[in-house]
Formats: structure tokens, C-alpha cells, sequence
């Protein structure tokens, strides 16, 4: 049963912490986007890879974030130094891209962080 | 505007109505995905369509590209199905880019 695999589910921890997320796409799949959700904002991209390229990281938040593939089975997001404002949702999701186009994504359940 | 407008922002039904949300969008596109989250729950994808009509048991999603519209129907409603439902497209030539409807929040009862 393909799935894309996040962890930790739950994170808590203190403001200046560095915070790692990370993400297993599913197998085969050559696309990866990490998301935030929050009640005020729903649903932002944050970060997008193509055959393990960035290609659009626009949403977020430079100085503080990160976002990695050091290879095609794991996507990593990164925060240092964590705030409380970073307390949110970051859900992964993986899809297969052909011609520009990307067919049916598929989620992880998600990442809660609350940042203290 | 915003690109992709979702109506109504929330929904109460009685258990066995039929229910209909509807999604427009303003961008041009080549699929539109409906999405689905639980309560504290994990987003699943219902639906990808680029035309005519989908079904998946209870499940009916409609799109027509020419009038940018799309809707999603549940037929006897059911408690469970009490959920967010988010219509997203994905933007005109940024790969796969996904633009978010603000999303519908359904409460079936009992």
C-alpha cells in the first residue's frame, strides 16, 4: 500500500530550536511539495522539487527555512531557528509529473509542530 | 478575487441528503483535484479531473472547463463524510503548482 511517509507526527519544542521534518514520497513518484497549514492562512506552498530539483521555494521563508532532497526517498524541511509563528501543519505530498503536468497527489498525514 | 473561490464555506445537512459543493477558478488549467481532511485528520485526494464527470462511490465530482466550474456531489450523506472539502488547481505553466480554495466544511448529522 503506497503511501507518502511523514515524521515526526508530533513536535514540540522551544522557540530557537532547530526543527527537522522529514518526508518519504512514494516510490517512483518525481515530485515533492511540502505545505504549511494554519487556521488563519489554510493551505501554502512552501517548497516544490522536480526530479529532486527546486523549483520553486518563492513561499518560503528564506533566512529561517530549508528545504532539501538529498535523494529521491527523502524530502527534508528544515527550520533554525524555530518561533512560535512557525507553529503549524507542514504536510508532505508526492505525485508524478509528466510533460509539465502533475497527475493525482498524494499526502502525508502530516507534521503538527507547536513551537513554544 | 481570489483564483479559486469554493461555495458555501460551510455546510450543515441532515444524514442521507444529497450535497453539493461547488468550486470556481479564474486561471486557466489542465486538472482540477478535490481534496479531503478529517477533523485533525491527514488530506486525502478524491478526485483529479480534467473533464466531464468522475465517480467513486457516493462520490460524483463534475468539471466544466469552459465555464471554469466544477462541483462536488455526495449522495446519501453520511456522518463520516463530515470533512473539509478543498478544490485546488494547479497553476497555467508552473508545473504543478497547486492554488487552494479556501475550502468547505461539511457537518452531516444524525
Amino acid at each position: 500500500d503506497a503511501r507518502v511517509t511523514q515524521t515526526p507526527r508530533h513536535k514540540v519544542t522551544e522557540m530557537g530550536q532547530e526543527v527537522t521534518m522529514r518526508c518519504q514520497p512514494i516510490l517512483g513518484h518525481n515530485t515533492v511539495f511540502w505545505y504549511r497549514q494554519t487556521m488563519m492562512q489554510g493551505l501554502e506552498l512552501l517548497a516544490y522539487f522536480r526530479n529532486r530539483a527546486p523549483l520553486d521555494d518563492s513561499g518560503m521563508p528564506k533566512d529561517r527555512f530549508s528545504a532539501e532532497m538529498p535523494d529521491a526517498t527523502l524530502a527534508t524541511l528544515k527550520i533554525q531557528p524555530s518561533e512560535p509563528r512557525d507553529s503549524a501543519v507542514y504536510f508532505c505530498a508526492s505525485g508524478l509529473n509528466r510533460d509539465s503536468l502533475t497527475g493525482e497527489l498524494f499526502f502525508g498525514e502530516g507534521s503538527r509542530l507547536t513551537v513554544l | 478575487k481570489n483564483e479559486v473561490e469554493q461555495s458555501p464555506q460551510n455546510l450543515t445537512a441532515q444524514e442521507g441528503e444529497f450535497i453539493t459543493i461547488n468550486c470556481s477558478y479564474s486561471v486557466g488549467i489542465s486538472a482540477l483535484h478535490w481534496l479531503q481532511q478529517h477533523p485533525g485528520g491527514g488530506i486525502v485526494s478524491l478526485f483529479m479531473l480534467s473533464s466531464g464527470k468522475k465517480k467513486h462511490g457516493r462520490l460524483i465530482a463534475t468539471i466544466n472547463i469552459q465555464e471554469k466550474h466544477s462541483s462536488l456531489h455526495i449522495t446519501a450523506s453520511h456522518p463520516r463524510d463530515s470533512a473539509v472539502y478543498i478544490c485546488a488547481v494547479p497553476k497555467y505553466n508552473q508545473g504543478g503548482k497547486l492554488i487552494f480554495g479556501q475550502g468547505t466544511e461539511l457537518s452531516v448529522k444524525p
